[in-house]
């Protein structure tokens, strides 16, 4: 089955550590995004990358951190910069690499608590 | 800039009755909106999107939306509403750029009274 996988589902971290949230995707997809969710405040992006080697900010990079070196893989780095980083964390990806009518595809996220 | 206005955070129906979650956006040029539904502590999927064209979209499950440019709002409807329809569902506008990265409402969550 094509799909985007995101693991672990549940992830704890003590303050100071930093942590790596796992994406991949088997769907050949060109663009791969992250976002964050916190409760009543939708979805914010992190970082996004339209190509291997490539990556670039989003609305709320500060404190996280992203490599994509392979097409499918799309790691995401919670550092201890990060101030508040208890929250639900979306990967998704999209086939298209421009214009504004990709359609992006979304995994089944990890919630990400900071003991 | 960009922006999406989901002005309803909780809305509650019984079950068979017809919804409407409304969805306002502000942007310059054509839009292209989206409309995608999350169960409690999933992922998001697409219910449907619009383009260009019909300014009214089917989607998936019954869902239907309405693109009204004068009104600037992207309204989703369901004639009979099941109780597998409660979750949260966000209304998204593509941001124009070339990236293709997506602007999303807040969110408006749905529950469904049997």
């Amino acid at each position: 089955d094509g799909g985007i996988t995101q693991s672990p589902k549940y992830l704890f971290r003590k303050e100071g550590q930093n942590v790596t949230l796992s994406c991949e995707q088997n769907l050949n997809h060109d663009a791969m995004y992250w976002y964050r969710q916190d409760p009543g405040q939708g979805l914010r992006l992190i970082y996004y990358s339209q190509i291997v080697n490539d990556f670039q900010k989003g609305d709320i990079a500060e404190g996280y951190s992203v490599s994509r070196e392979k097409k499918e893989s799309f790691p995401l780095t919670v550092t201890s910069a990060q101030k508040n980083p208890t929250a639900f964390y979306l990967c998704a990806s999209s086939a298209k690499t421009g214009g504004s009518t990709d359609t992006q595809y979304f995994g089944p996220g990890t919630r990400l608590t900071v003991l | 800039a960009q922006s999406v206005t989901q002005p309803d955070i909780h809305i509650t129906v019984s079950e068979g009755a017809s919804l409407e979650l409304r969805c306002n956006y502000s942007y310059g040029a054509t839009p292209y909106l989206f409309w995608y539904v999350q169960s409690p502590g999933q992922g998001l999927q697409l219910l449907l999107k619009y383009f260009s064209g019909d300014t009214l979209v089917q989607g998936i499950k019954g869902f239907e939306a309405e693109f009204k440019r004068s009104q600037s709002s992207f309204n989703l409807r369901k004639p009979s509403v099941h109780w597998s329809d409660a979750a949260e569902y966000f209304c998204a506008v593509g941001d124009g750029r070339s990236q293709g990265n997506l602007i999303f409402g807040k969110g408006t969550k749905l529950s469904v009274k049997p």
